[in-house]
């Protein structure tokens, strides 16, 4: 099956600093791989996604960022505000037998005033 | 537009006593529907997956089942709850199989479970 390594497990910028996550996944033939933003206590919604057959994709101060010979990719967030302050988990869909989402273990991102 | 509605919102139970959590999705036919549990400070793991009814793939060995009486119902149960089981439970919707792409997962609120 697949296997997403997600890092740093807690990432603590500065408010209007940039943050980076990044995870790595095993399976080359995975294709589709989101974003989510979780707040405590709440469902996980989905952030921003990008498909195989594309490098880059950008929403106003999100980016994702898709290294396929490398099987990494890297969440962006460019002038972080408190607001950005929760966990965050990238996913990666391989559909090889599990019809769905394998996902990293998770950011804690804080946001410090 | 797609809604997720799963019930109840939190829900303590004791050790050896059953479970019945429900998940309907309302604006889409034939989507996959999933289980996901979420231990505290925890990632996200799968635990059933359905392409239709009757149709359900686990993926973690447990004692937990699942059920998909209709098209848009999913249904997660135990006869005998444990400890372990104590966790945030997420049902999940995303389009079905004859997507041309592959789509986002959408979650419902969860479940808090506390088996106690």
């Amino acid at each position: 099956g697949e296997n997403v390594e997600q890092h740093p497990s807690t990432l603590s910028v500065q408010e209007g600093d940039s943050a980076v996550i990044k995870c790595t996944y095993s399976d080359s033939a995975s294709n589709y791989f989101p974003w989510y933003k979780q707040e405590l206590g709440k469902r996980p919604q989905l952030i921003i996604d990008i498909r195989s057959n594309v490098g880059e994709k950008k929403d106003q101060r999100i980016a994702v960022t898709l290294n396929k010979t490398a099987k990494h990719f890297s969440l962006h967030i460019t002038e972080t505000q408190p607001e950005d302050s929760a966990v965050y988990f990238c996913a990666v869909f391989w559909g090889g037998g599990a019809d769905g989402l394998t996902f990293g273990k998770g950011t804690h991102l804080i946001i410090q005033p | 537009s797609q809604t997720i509605h799963q019930w109840p919102a939190t829900l303590v139970q004791p050790v050896g006593s059953p479970l019945s959590l429900e998940c309907t999705v309302e604006g889409t036919s034939n989507p996959n529907l999933y289980w996901y549990r979420q231990a505290a400070g925890r990632g996200l793991q799968l635990l059933f997956y359905s392409v239709g009814i009757g149709q359900i793939s686990s993926e973690v060995p447990q004692n937990l089942s699942a059920s998909r009486p209709q098209d848009r119902q999913f249904i997660l149960s135990s006869k005998k709850l444990l400890l372990s089981d104590s966790g945030f439970y997420l049902c999940a919707w995303s389009s079905g199989r004859g997507s041309s792409y592959n789509s986002p997962l959408h979650f419902g609120n969860g479940t808090r479970l506390t088996v106690t």
